[in-house]
């Protein structure tokens, strides 16, 4: 139980169009879904927490307006990076937490979209 | 601020033990997190503290010290498998972000 899936899991633009990147929860409704940007060997940077049905909370120093996010429903949360710059290429990764399953209320983590811009 | 520490890299030999320390200051505690991440892939859950004293799961356990802000993994019986990132977070008070360490990479060698 408890899986979230992302897609695509790669994907290669050109600079200046836009990627929408899909996040999943596939056995459990999600509450609240993060989303979060890593460069290579560096850990996980949060981008936003986004609850459903209301807007995304921004981490200091992210642009709201590069970075769309929209919460739909409780199984669906997408990411959407705007005019892409090379600068953007990077591994992102979704995770989804539920405060419904008796767990820790952990974070249960999409497998990552790999995004390069040329 | 925030601030999670863990040493950038460490080595091992196979059937070794190995402990990964992580001191963390932040604005509130609800508990701290161990993922395990292979390069290229989503961390995976290990353990979950929130009270002081130790979890033992199989061949991993974690420590806490919420008056020290300190915790720590240990392997045992390392494997050639166990070589990967692992990484410490720690949820805040009254939220459910987790705030990352900088991820500490793991060789473990035959």
């Amino acid at each position: 139980g408890a899986v979230v899936s992302q897609h695509p899991s790669r994907v290669i633009c050109k600079s200046g169009t836009s990627v929408k990147i899909e996040c999943r929860s596939l056995d459990f409704q999600a509450t609240t879904m993060f989303w979060y940007r890593q460069f290579p060997k560096q850990s996980l940077m949060l981008m936003a927490t986004s609850n459903e049905g209301s807007k995304a909370t921004y981490e200091q120093g992210v642009e709201k307006d590069k970075f769309l996010i929209n919460h739909a429903s409780l199984t669906l949360s997408t990411l959407t990076v705007t005019s892409a710059h090379p600068e953007d290429s990077s591994f992102y990764i979704c995770s989804a937490s539920t405060s419904l399953l008796i767990t820790y209320n952990e974070q249960f983590f999409g497998p990552g979209t790999r995004l390069t811009v040329l | 601020g925030q601030n999670i520490d863990q040493p950038t890299e460490m080595t091992a030999t196979e059937g070794a033990i190995v402990q990964i320390n992580c001191t963390y200051q932040t604005s509130g505690f609800n508990g701290l997190f161990w993922y395990q991440q292979h390069a290229g892939e989503a961390p995976t859950f290990l353990s979950y503290n929130v009270l002081d004293g130790l979890e033992e799961k199989g061949r991993f356990s974690s420590f806490l010290s919420r008056s020290k802000g300190y915790s720590y993994l240990l392997l045992k019986e390392l494997q050639m498998k166990d070589s990967a990132s692992y990484l410490c977070a720690v949820r805040a008070y009254n939220t459910d972000k987790l705030i990352f360490g900088t991820g500490t990479r793991l060789q473990v060698f035959p």
